[in-house]
């Protein structure tokens, strides 16, 4: 069958970095996805990873490993506003996006 | 990023009544649309793929015939909830996919229904 895994919580302090895990098995795969979802709020795009290493977008990175089913969002100097849920998504070989069921990110002061 | 909008952003109904969303893409001509539905604290929960001309493909549990599909045109995909209950008293998110590679969804704001 097809899965996501990815941790139910984390917490992190402000100004700190986070690193939040995401393994997948597909049947077939053609990239993964990281969302943030804010309460209340739609799914909103962060990173597209479809081969091998880090993609580093401002304050966020995302890593893939293909050989590991393996990908992580790393979000550094923490705001604030970066507590959300974090979504983690693969697409497979018919690029249907299989979901994680999310990590809820808490950031204390 | 691309634009998808839904109407209503919220809704409040009586048991019974039947409620329709809609869900557009803005900028780009959409062959393929998702409805999901996410009630508090939970994950997003697909409901059913809309393809433009031909009819929706539902998701395990999730009636057909309560929930009603229309894929009328590549801008527009409707979710019409039948009969509601307060059961599905939930925030309804539609996502436009890109016609070609990498595939990325776009989200609507999402619609929260409450049915009384």
């Amino acid at each position: 069958g097809q899965n996501i895994d990815q941790p139910t919580e984390m917490t992190a302090t402000e100004g700190a970095i986070v690193q939040i895990n995401c393994t997948y098995q597909t049947s077939g795969f053609n990239g993964l996805f990281w969302y943030q979802q804010h309460a209340g709020e739609a799914p909103t795009f962060l990173s597209y990873n479809v081969l091998d290493g880090l993609e580093e977008k401002g304050r966020f990175s995302s890593f893939l490993s293909r050989s590991k089913g393996y990908s992580y969002l790393l979000l550094k100097e923490l705001q604030m506003k970066d507590s959300a849920s974090y979504l983690c998504a693969a697409l497979d070989s018919n690029y249907q996006l299989i979901w994680g069921a999310g990590t809820k990110l808490i950031i204390k002061p | 990023g691309a634009v998808v909008s839904q109407h209503p952003s919220w809704v409040i109904c009586k048991s019974g009544t039947s409620v329709k969303i809609e869900c557009r893409s803005l900028d780009f001509q959409a062959t393929t649309m998702f409805w999901y539905r996410q009630f508090p604290k939970q994950s997003l929960m697909l409901m059913a793929t809309s393809n433009e001309g031909s009819k929706a493909t539902y998701e395990q549990g999730v009636e057909k015939d309560k929930f009603l599909i229309n894929h009328a045109s590549l801008t527009l995909s409707t979710l019409t909830v039948t009969s509601a209950h307060p059961e599905d008293s939930s925030f309804y998110i539609c996502s436009a996919r890109e016609p070609s590679e990498p595939y990325e969804q776009y989200f609507g704001p999402g619609t929260r229904l409450t049915v009384t």
